[in-house]
């Protein structure tokens, strides 16, 4: 079964700190990684894309790396703001369809 | 268009009452997706449509659950009969072309919730 898993559930952090977002993945076949965001009510914001065949994507203060054989990729986050507050979910793309993480909620104090 | 606008964003219904959820893709886009994001059930995937052909219907969850898409556009998600766990947010998305490493863009979804 194509499981995604996402560590650490929630994450408080008080403002400027770098923080790690984790994602891992049981099925390596897959097309691709995307990292999106969630803020409350809202719809999926798409914040990195990863191919299968790429190492990492950077986009200003994220950035997202990929590591296909051990099924694991992780999403840094510099200089945390409080406007990073939200969920950030992983979702792993197989053929048609993208299987997704229960996400982890990011609250930056300022 | 500029984004996935879905209609409407929030509905409240009756148990037994069918609903008509709608997505307008962004032009242009040739592959549409529908999820749906429950507690406890996380975002689950409900139906491709690459065109007007659904080719993977894997996801809906039972024989209530239909979708169509014409003119390779707007997309309708029903659901007949509707039951108390069928509340949740459902969510589309469309891309450029199924698979094939293109990025999913989202609307903001429907909150449906049955009494």
């Amino acid at each position: 079964k194509q499981e995604v898993t996402q560590i650490p559930a929630a994450l408080s952090v008080p403002e400027g700190e770098n923080l790690v977002l984790n994602c891992s993945f049981t099925d390596s076949a897959i097309y691709n990684l995307q990292w999106f965001r969630q803020d409350p009510g809202k719809g999926l914001t798409s914040l990195l894309l990863i191919q299968s065949s790429q190492r990492e994507q950077t986009s200003g203060r994220l950035n997202a790396s990929l590591d296909k054989s051990s099924g694991r990729s992780t999403l840094y986050i510099a200089a945390s703001q409080p406007g990073d507050s939200a969920t950030y979910l992983c979702a792993v793309e197989y053929g048609n369809k993208l299987v997704f993480g229960a996400g982890t909620i990011l609250r930056v104090k300022s | 268009g500029a984004g996935v606008s879905q209609s409407p964003s929030n509905k409240v219904t009756e148990k037994g009452k069918d609903v008509e959820l709608r997505c307008d893709p962004i032009s242009g886009h040739t592959a549409l997706y529908w999820y749906r994001q429950s507690l406890g059930q996380g975002l689950e995937f409900l139906i491709y449509f690459q065109g007007n052909s659904a080719p993977d219907k894997s996801g809906l969850p039972s024989d209530r659950f239909s979708a169509e898409r014409t003119g390779g556009s707007v997309s309708t998600l029903t659901i007949q009969r509707t039951q108390q766990e069928d509340s949740a947010v459902y969510l589309c998305a469309s891309s450029l072309a199924g698979g094939w490493g293109q990025p999913q863009h989202f609307g903001d979804g429907t909150r449906l919730s049955i009494l």
